[in-house]
């Protein structure tokens, strides 16, 4: 059972363009919606996050959309640089008590061509 | 502040063998999370853990499986008599209390031969 569904699995942009991922949650009780970057041999790094009671969030070039009554959300990489060129990962948790455990899509892996 | 420091960086064990994963949390930090990425897959969530308890397990395989959080020293994912499929990129996380944000390690590959 796949509770958080990613697409697309990979994605290739023009410098300059807009990069979009696409993710969509099951689980209601989800109310932390993070997005994390990783390099090839690195571990994630976190990018951007969201809670539902609100619908976007920008910070510099990245800019998560939210969309609670679809259960979906979204990020725009807007003005892609070849450095961006990476795998996204969205997540969710639930902030009840003190256990944050992620659950995470499956990746998109990003590139962004000079 | 030192990040998370996760070793080693690459293991290869024969089918069969012991592996043993080490993770010391960012300081201040006393939630560790662990999680295996697949190849082409995301992170699956294994187990959470504080200080000298096991709070959420249910991510763990049921058999050759565990992992410790001791008082003093890293956290240690323990995987007993290897097998092939245990191949993949285990990382850590941790958190300080009450918050969401994680921070994760560099992982270790471990490769199952």
């Amino acid at each position: 059972q796949q509770q958080v569904k990613q697409s697309p699995q990979s994605l290739i942009v023009q410098k300059g363009g807009i990069s979009i991922i696409n993710c969509a949650y099951e689980n209601t009780a989800f109310d932390y919606f993070p997005w994390y970057q990783q390099f090839p041999g690195k571990g994630p790094a976190l990018l951007i996050a969201i809670r539902p009671d609100v619908s976007e969030k920008k910070e510099g070039r990245f800019t998560i959309s939210f969309n609670k009554s679809a259960k979906q959300f979204s990020l725009h990489i807007m003005d892609s640089q070849p450095g961006d060129s990476a795998t996204y990962f969205c997540a969710a948790s639930i902030r009840g008590g003190s256990n944050y455990k992620l659950t995470f899509g499956k990746g998109t892996l990003l590139t962004v061509n000079p | 502040n030192a990040g998370v420091m996760q070793n080693p960086r690459h293991l290869v064990r024969r089918r069969g063998q012991e592996a043993r994963l080490r993770c010391s949390p960012m300081k201040g930090h006393s939630h560790v999370y662990w999680y295996r990425q697949l190849p082409e897959e995301g992170l699956k969530f294994m187990v959470y853990l504080q200080k000298e308890n096991i709070i959420d397990e249910s991510g763990m395989p049921k058999e050759r499986f565990s992992a410790e959080f001791p008082k003093e020293g890293p956290s240690i994912l323990r995987i007993q008599q290897v097998v092939r499929g245990d191949s993949a990129a285990y990382f850590c996380a941790s958190s300080p209390p009450g918050s969401t944000e994680a921070f994760f390690g560099q992982g270790t590959r471990l490769t199952v031969v």
